[in-house]
């Protein structure tokens, strides 16, 4: 069964970077684009971006460019999502998510990692 | 990129049928049939109810159905169950490899 599993709780201060991890099973990592999605507490749902674990080709919302980076290395089926310059509003929990069939746009949260919450504060 | 516009809530009675609209432009939701439907229970990672407009994943109740006119799409619930009560969430594909997420309906079974 697909899995994605993500690494924990976050606590930085502003200004600073957090990378978090995003570990999938069941299925074969490089068929399947990566998305990475954000909440805010008591917030929606908000986009962010993602990568073709195949190509390591990404895109970013226009929101994050130039502050988010994802990446990912197949030898271990792991993507990651890489966030700089950090500001308390970006205190929020991050999911990774995987589609549910192969159009890369197209409900595109299949499947969910369980949520890293990154708290920003100093 | 703008929100997809939906209503911040609403509610209905078990049995009943209730419906969530979700209004985007003619970039996204209009020009695309790449709409998907998630719920979220409190505390929860959100779960894929709906996927291009109107198709079910394996597993979801087909009470749960979804459509599309012009920009705004619908997501449709009939016989309404306390289990329904939930956050639903709207998403379009918006062109250029971008995606675009409204910005929530809380869901009240009465």
């Amino acid at each position: 069964q697909v899995q994605l599993v993500q690494s924990g709780a976050e606590v930085k201060k502003p200004g600073a970077s957090v990378k978090v991890s995003c570990k999938a099973s069941g299925y074969t990592f490089t068929g399947y684009y990566m998305h990475w999605v954000r909440q805010a507490p008591g917030q929606g749902l908000e986009w962010m971006g993602w990568i073709n674990p195949n190509s390591g080709g990404t895109n970013y919302a226009q929101k994050f460019q130039g502050r988010v980076t994802m990446t990912r290395d197949t030898s271990i089926s792991t993507a990651y999502m890489e966030l700089s310059r950090l500001r308390s509003d970006d205190t929020a929990v991050y999911y990774c998510a995987r589609p549910w069939g192969g159009i890369a746009v197209a409900g595109i949260g299949g499947y969910w990692g369980q949520g890293t919450l990154v708290t920003v504060s100093s | 990129q703008s929100a997809l516009t939906q209503p911040a809530s609403v509610s209905g009675s078990p049995g009943q049928s209730i419906t969530i609209s979700c209004t985007g432009t003619s970039s996204d939701v209009g020009s695309y049939n790449l709409v998907s439907w998630y719920q979220q229970h409190p505390g929860k990672a959100p779960k894929l109810m709906i996927y291009e407009v109107s198709k079910r994943p394996s597993g979801v109740s087909n009470r749960f159905s979804g459509s599309k006119s012009g920009n705004t799409a619908s997501l449709t619930i009939s016989g309404l169950q306390a289990e329904d009560e939930a956050d639903y969430y709207c998403c379009s594909y918006a062109g250029s490899s971008r995606v675009v997420f409204g910005g929530g309906t809380k869901l009240t079974v009465l």
